[in-house]
C-alpha cells in the first residue's frame, strides 16, 4: 500500500542554523510533492511545490529538493528564527485531480 | 484579500446526532476539497469537488458522511448518525482551477462527539 513518512515527529533547533526536514514514500510515483506550513488550531499553508522532473526548488530561505530515485523529499529553512516553530507537512501530488496525500507532519521548534 | 471560512469553528454533538459542517471557499475557486485531521496525523482526504459535482469522493469513510456543493461555491459536509471515532479536526481547502496545485486551507471545525 502507499505509505508516506516524515521521518521525525519532533525536531529542535538553535537560532540560526540550518533546519532540514525529510519526506519518504513508497509505492507512489507523484508526479509533484508539496509542502505545507501549519501553525497550532489553524489549516496547513501551501510553501513550495517541487515537480517530478526538478531536483531542487528554494523560495527566500527554503530549499526543497525531490530525489524520485530514492522517492524522498529534503525540507531545508536556512538561518532558522524562533518564528519558524510550527508542524511542516508534505504531500504526495498525482497528476489530474487525485487528492494530496499527507504525511503525519514533523514538529520544528527554533530555540533563540 | 477574504480566505477560506468555515463554520462552526468548534462543535459539540451527542453521538447520534446529526450535523452540518460549512465551507465558503476563495471566491472564483472552483475546486473545493474536504479533509479530516486527527491529533498528531495529517489531514486525511474526504471529497473533493469540482464545480458542483463531486469528482472524487473516495475518500468518505462511509454512509453516514455525505457532502453538497449546489450553486459551485459554498459547500456542507454533513454527517449522520455521529459517533465518538468522528471526533476531529474538519478542513476545508479550495484551489483556483483544475489545473492549479496549491490548495488553500480554512481554518477548520473542530467536531467532538460526546
Amino acid at each position: 500500500s502507499q505509505k508516506i513518512e516524515q521521518n521525525s515527529e519532533a525536531l529542535n533547533i538553535q537560532e540560526g542554523k540550518t533546519a532540514t526536514l525529510t519526506c519518504n514514500y513508497t509505492n507512489y510515483s507523484p508526479a509533484y510533492l508539496q509542502w505545507y506550513r501549519q501553525d497550532p488550531g489553524r489549516g496547513p499553508v501551501f510553501l513550495l511545490l517541487i515537480r517530478e522532473n526538478e531536483k531542487e526548488k528554494r523560495k527566500e530561505r527554503l530549499k526543497v529538493t525531490f530525489d524520485t530515485t530514492l522517492k524522498q523529499s529534503l525540507f531545508h529553512i536556512t538561518a532558522s528564527q524562533p518564528a519558524d516553530s510550527a508542524t511542516y507537512l508534505c504531500a504526495l501530488d498525482n497528476e489530474g485531480n487525485t487528492p494530496l496525500v499527507f504525511g503525519k507532519g514533523t514538529r520544528l521548534s527554533v530555540i533563540a | 484579500g477574504a480566505g477560506v471560512s468555515q463554520t462552526p469553528s468548534n462543535k459539540v454533538t451527542e453521538k447520534g446526532k446529526y450535523v452540518e459542517l460549512r465551507c465558503d471557499p476563495i471566491s472564483g475557486h472552483t475546486a473545493l476539497y474536504w479533509y479530516r485531521q486527527s491529533l498528531g496525523q495529517g489531514p486525511e482526504f474526504l471529497i473533493y469537488f469540482q464545480g458542483t459535482g463531486a469528482a472524487d469522493d473516495s475518500g468518505l469513510p462511509n454512509d453516514r458522511f455525505f457532502a453538497v456543493r449546489p450553486e459551485g461555491s459554498v459547500s456542507t459536509l454533513k454527517i449522520q448518525r455521529t459517533e465518538r471515532g468522528d471526533s476531529a479536526v474538519y478542513l476545508c481547502a479550495s484551489s483556483p482551477h483544475q489545473g492549479a496545485r496549491e490548495q488553500y486551507f480554512g481554518p477548520g471545525t473542530r467536531l467532538t462527539v460526546t
